[in-house]
């Protein structure tokens, strides 16, 4: 069912300096992942993707690393800009070759 | 690019209507396309899997009688909130799969629709 009255855990960083955003998946045979960033009102927007078979994946100031062993993800983002404020989630694809699940999201606040 | 679109961008209705939105692949086609619900402040729930010419694939929990699903044509899915009620007011966003030669199919996002209901 759903959860009522949940709120996104908030990261608060300086204009800057680097992000490290979490998330924990559930399922063990979840072999892709993908983290999403969402501004306020919007769709979610690819940012970078990493597949089961890498522990570590870069793109332009972002870093994805992936830990199996714990089922835990984490994206860095370097130098974060006011820009980068947002929701960001993961989302893990759970074998089936298309469908992902959301993690709960966080909330990323660039202070100025 | 791969632009998908959505119809309306916000809804407002009364207790008891039905109302329809559409998801749109603009520029490419999509063979599967998925549907999400999500709540202030919550993550993106998964709701369905809509397959072009097929019936669509509902999650566990969600009601397949209250949220039509129709996939008529690879560029285009509908979702229908059958008799909506005040706790259906949510923010629906749409997906669309499109398929890369030799790789994993890449899923892109709608810009959603904000659904009230009186």
């Amino acid at each position: 069912g759903e959860s009522v009255g949940l709120h996104l855990p908030t990261l608060s960083v300086q204009e800057g300096d680097n992000s490290i955003i979490n998330c924990a998946y559930s399922n063990s045979a979840s072999d892709y992942f993908i983290w999403y960033k969402q501004e306020s009102g919007k769709g979610p927007q690819f940012i970078i993707d990493i597949r089961s078979n890498m522990d570590k994946r870069q793109g332009q100031r972002v870093t994805v690393l992936l830990n199996k062993t714990v089922k835990h993800l984490s994206l860095q983002i370097a130098a974060t800009q006011p820009g980068d404020s947002a929701v960001y989630f993961c989302a893990e694809n759970r074998g089936n070759f298309n469908k992902f699940y959301f993690g709960s999201g966080t909330k990323l606040n660039v202070k100025p | 690019g791969a632009v998908v679109s959505q119809h309306p961008s916000w809804v407002i209705c009364k207790s008891g209507t039905s109302v329809k939105i559409e998801c749109r692949s603009l520029d490419f086609q999509a063979t599967t396309m998925f549907w999400y619900r999500q709540f202030p402040k919550q993550s993106l729930m998964l709701m369905a899997t809509s397959n072009e010419g097929s019936k669509a694939t509902y999650e566990q929990g969600v009601e397949k009688d209250k949220f039509l699903i129709n996939h008529a044509s690879l560029t285009l899915s509908t979702l229908t909130v059958t008799s909506a009620h005040p706790e259906d007011s949510s923010f629906y966003i749409c997906s669309a799969s499109k398929s890369w030669t030799g790789g994993r199919n890449e899923q892109f996002f709608g810009p959603g629709t904000r659904l009230t209901v009186l």
